[in-house]
């Protein structure tokens, strides 16, 4: 049973569309988090926020923009969609107690066409 | 130089075997250290945290080394379904940072 959500599961979108992926966790946690992921490659953090009204970038540069008005609530938005950001996202939360790790939502597949 | 590296494998063992991980850190401050499973197009899951003591879960022991910086992972008697890729987390200062994971393919 999963406590954070993400949708769509799967997108595909034509280039130049605006799109919003979404992320949504019922724990309460302060701390959330995108990573951005190919097949069988290793995960890049984003964005990252700490609490309501607090983002961040993260080390790999994203063209995506988030937000944080709600602390449950962290959507992802790309402006202008190009086939560059096919990818896997991941969203996850963590409390501010960080022994007990990430938890990560399933995941948005997207494809730019 | 990264925070976390990590053999990228793939490991290929027959089941039963026992198979050890290891996972380099380079902060010597980093707080917390875990490892993660991923399945093939999944997202990753917690599969043990790793405390400085050693850990063990049913088949799956984890130890911190903090004056080499390592951590690792043994698996003992190995499952078909412990094939997976295994990532290496590491915490420093609200921050997490992933290895960029060890494939583990167990073989019948």
């Amino acid at each position: 049973e999963a406590d954070i959500y993400q949708t769509p599961r799967y997108l595909v979108i034509g280039t130049g569309k605006k799109i919003t992926l979404e992320c949504s966790q019922t724990m309460g946690h302060d701390k959330m988090y995108w990573y951005q992921q190919d097949p069988g490659m290793e995960l890049h953090l984003i964005h990252y926020s700490y609490g309501v009204n607090s983002t961040e970038k993260g080390d790999l540069s994203s063209e995506s923009t988030v937000s944080r008005i709600r602390t449950e609530h962290f959507p992802l938005t790309l402006e202008s969609a190009r086939p560059s950001h096919t990818s896997q996202y991941l969203c996850a939360s963590s409390d501010w107690e960080t022994n007990y790790g990430y938890t990560f939502g399933s995941g948005t597949r997207l494809t730019v066409v | 130089r990264k925070e976390v590296e990590q053999d990228p494998g793939p490991f290929n063992v027959p089941e039963g075997a026992t198979v050890a991980f290891n996972c380099t850190y380079s902060n010597s401050a980093s707080q917390s250290f875990f490892w993660y499973r991923q399945d093939c197009r999944k997202e990753p899951k917690l599969l043990m945290s790793v405390y400085s003591s050693g850990n063990e879960d049913g088949r799956f022991t984890a130890q911190l080394n903090r004056a080499s910086q390592y951590i690792s992972l043994l698996i003992r008697d190995s499952k078909l379904s412990d094939s997976a890729t295994y990532l290496c987390v590491v915490n420093n200062f609200n921050k997490f940072y992933f290895g960029s994971g060890t494939k583990l393919n167990v073989k019948p």
